[in-house]
């Protein structure tokens, strides 16, 4: 079954770009024709889809975020990477990788999360 | 964007009793709805898609209804680890894909 672990620094300073990467574990990321999925969720608050690659490395994101926000492959590493640029407080979440099923857009793997603060 | 609604915010019931979870959209999602469980410290965990298949490994006890805007989740006699968090997500209209605001059920 896969599994995927988000890692990355868990303080980021306000203005500057926050930077996560997921690690997907008994599975390649270029097979299956999954989305590739980042999702948060501040303290308190519901869930927010930021975004996916796809396996062919297109991307989908969040209109909201779409300014801010790159989403990345990396197959030699089965890794996938976010980066939000110019983050405030309203940018401090719990982070979310997980894996879209293909065809549609629900998460059928997610990793354990890790909260990322933004704080001087 | 379609807005997806939860009630109640919070839930509060026993061991052994029947739980049921509403969520509705802003406009028709057919079935393209699904449901997640989300446990502190855990990784949260697909309970159904397409507004009434269970995933892989879910228990029975959990089971979804619905189509259009109205949907229920619905699980049957609570155990111990089924107090969390409840998410309903539609997925027919992306970017973005929307969730709804959550339902804590407690003791």
């Amino acid at each position: 079954q896969v599994q995927l672990l988000e890692s990355g620094p868990g303080l980021v300073k306000p203005s500057q770009t926050l930077s996560l990467t997921c690690t997907v574990s008994s599975g390649s990321i270029r097979s299956g024709g999954y989305y590739w999925t980042w999702i948060r969720q501040p303290a308190g608050k519901g869930l927010e889809w930021i975004g996916y690659i796809y396996t062919s490395g297109s991307t989908n994101y969040n209109p909201s975020l779409k300014s801010r926000v790159t989403i990345s492959l990396d197959t030699s590493k089965n890794q996938f990477s976010l980066k939000l640029t110019s983050v405030t407080a309203a940018d401090t979440a719990v982070y979310y990788c997980a894996r879209g099923y293909p065809g549609n857009n629900f998460a059928d793997s997610w990793g354990q999360g890790t909260l990322v603060t933004v704080s001087s | 964007e379609i807005v997806m609604t939860q009630s109640p915010a919070t839930l509060s019931v026993s061991p052994g009793e029947r739980a049921t979870l509403s969520c509705r959209a802003s406009q028709s999602v057919s079935s393209n709805l699904a449901w997640y469980q989300l446990r502190p410290g855990q990784a949260p965990r697909l309970l159904i898609y397409g507004a009434s298949t269970r995933a892989t490994g879910i228990p029975a006890r959990f089971s979804g209804s619905g189509s259009g805007t109205e949907f229920t989740l619905t699980i049957s006699s609570l155990q111990s680890e089924d107090f969390a968090f409840y998410f309903c997500q539609q997925y027919i209209n992306w970017p973005p894909v929307t969730f709804g605001g959550g339902t804590k059920v407690e003791i």
